[in-house]
C-alpha cells in the first residue's frame, strides 16, 4: 500500500489567492482527518470525515477553510482567500473505524507558505 | 476541558544515556492513550495505544507505561536513529479524532 498521499508538497502563495490541498486516503480506511501543524500551536484537528460524512468541524478556523470529500478515495482542503497566519504544515490522516480505531495513518504533509 | 501536555519539550541525550518522557492528561473517559514519533519533514507514526493503568508496551529500545494521570516512554540505551519528536495523544470522550500534545523533541548525540 502507498499509504495516505498528500499533494502538492510544497506550495507557496501569495495572500489573497485560493490553495487547494488534496489526499488520497488508504485504500479501505473510512475515517478522514485533516491536522495542522505549527511550532506554536502543535496538531490540530480542523476536520473529521467518516464515510465521507463530515462529522466534526469545529477546528476549522474560519469560513475561509472548506472540506470535502467526494467519494472515499479523495479529499480536499481549500483555503480562500489565503492568509499568512495560515502558513503551516497540513496532514491528511486516515483509519479504519472498528479495527484499531484511532489509529491514524498520516501522510507526509503539505507545508503551506503564504507571503 | 480535555488535555494532554507533555515534558519536557526538548531533551538532548548521549548516546547510551537512558530517560523518560512524560505526557499527562485530563480526559474524561480514557479510551486509549497513543504514542507517535514525528521525524522532520514526515507524518507522525504511531507507536503504541495503551488502554488501562499498569499496561505496559515494548518496541526495540521504547517502552511505554500508563497511570490513571500520565503516560511515560521510557527509552534505553538511545541511538542517534531515536531522535525525532515523540507524540502522545488522547481521543475525546464519545469521539474519534485525536487530541495531540505538543510533543517532546529529542536528539541523541552520538
Amino acid at each position: 500500500d502507498a499509504g495516505v498521499i498528500q499533494s502538492p508538497r510544497h506550495e507557496v502563495t501569495e495572500m489573497g489567492q485560493e490553495v487547494t490541498l488534496r489526499c488520497k486516503p488508504i485504500s479501505g480506511h473510512n475515517s478522514l482527518f485533516w491536522y495542522r501543524q505549527t511550532m506554536m500551536r502543535g496538531l490540530e484537528l480542523l476536520i473529521y470525515f467518516n464515510n465521507n460524512v463530515p462529522i466534526d468541524d469545529s477546528g476549522m478556523p474560519e469560513d475561509r477553510f472548506s472540506a470535502k470529500m467526494p467519494n472515499a478515495s479523495f479529499s480536499t482542503l481549500k483555503i480562500q482567500p489565503s492568509e499568512p497566519r495560515d502558513s503551516a504544515v497540513y496532514f491528511c490522516a486516515s483509519s479504519a473505524r472498528g479495527s484499531g480505531a484511532n489509529v491514524l495513518t498520516f501522510g507526509a504533509g503539505s507545508r503551506l507558505t503564504v507571503l | 476541558e480535555d488535555q494532554v501536555t507533555q515534558s519536557p519539550e526538548a531533551l538532548r541525550l548521549q548516546e547510551g544515556e537512558s530517560s523518560s518522557l512524560n505526557c499527562s492528561y485530563t480526559v474524561s473517559g480514557l479510551r486509549g492513550l497513543f504514542w507517535y514519533r514525528q521525524d522532520p519533514g514526515k507524518g507522525p507514526e504511531f507507536l503504541f495505544t495503551l488502554y488501562s493503568a499498569g499496561e505496559e508496551k515494548e518496541k526495540e529500545r521504547l517502552k511505554a507505561t500508563l497511570t490513571k494521570k500520565e503516560s511515560f516512554l521510557h527509552i534505553t540505551a538511545p541511538k542517534p536513529e531515536d531522535s525525532a519528536t515523540y507524540l502522545c495523544a488522547v481521543p475525546p470522550f464519545g469521539n474519534e479524532k485525536l487530541t495531540f500534545g505538543t510533543g517532546t523533541r529529542l536528539t541523541i548525540i552520538p
